[in-house]
């Protein structure tokens, strides 16, 4: 296992489309997170998943946004008709329940470019 | 809620000197973690050095250290020895003692290392 791996790297669409990102987290880590991070900014938080269970969800996360992550392991960040605002790197991480001094680990992230 | 500062949007170091990036939260718990993470550009996000609160010896790694106050709510970063490797953006993060997703980031400093 070699991290925390997000596919695409870079996404370019135009608005209106519908994009879909995914993330696959260390296979024995039960947490997921989703950050956004736009430029000059840290990372803000979207959501997250103990294993199959969305437990919490940000109020940046309009209902554009879905998350999923069906069997506890990978998981999909979707955007509906998406807009020129959503343009952002898309982060993903994860962790171990229990472990909470030990951070997260993160992926290499999605960027979006909405034209 | 939690907050993350960091005061210093941008930093330069000249190499093989020392750099110190300031941090500071705000938090009405007593226990909680603190983290440091390095993002290079177009590279993920990866962890440098956490702290627990209810230590008072500051953490260390290598040539990366802490000077945490915690009576300041103060969470310093310095780096020792500095080389051309350490230019990155530097996040300050902070998260809670309970059982969620509670990880809020600072903005940043970026730290820019000359030969």
């Amino acid at each position: 296992d070699t991290g925390v791996s997000q596919d695409p790297r870079h996404k370019i669409t135009k608005r209106g489309q519908n994009v879909t990102f995914r993330c696959d987290p260390i296979s024995e880590h039960n947490r997921l997170y989703w950050y956004r991070q736009t430029l000059g900014q840290g990372p803000e938080f979207l959501t997250y998943f103990q294993n199959e269970a969305q437990l919490e969800k940000s109020r940046l996360l309009s209902d554009r946004f879905s998350a999923e992550r069906p069997k506890g392991s990978f998981s999909t960040l979707e955007i509906q008709r998406t807009e020129q605002g959503d343009s952002a790197m898309y982060l993903c991480a994860s962790s171990l329940a229990g472990t909470r001094n030990y951070g997260y680990t993160f992926g290499s992230g999605t960027r979006l470019t909405v034209v | 809620a939690q907050t993350v500062t960091q005061s210093q949007p941008e930093m330069s170091v000249q190499e093989a000197e020392t750099v110190t990036l300031s941090c500071t939260y705000d938090t009405s718990e007593s226990d909680y973690y603190l983290f440091w993470y390095k993002q290079p550009p177009s590279r993920q996000m990866i962890l440098v050095i956490r702290q627990e609160a209810y230590k008072q010896q500051n953490a260390t790694e290598n040539r990366f250290s802490v000077n945490f106050q915690k009576a300041a709510k103060s969470f310093s970063l310095k780096i020792s020895d500095s080389q051309l490797g350490d230019a990155a953006m530097y996040f300050c993060a902070y998260r809670g003692p309970y059982n969620n997703n509670d990880m809020r980031f600072g903005a940043g400093t970026r730290l820019t290392v000359k030969p």
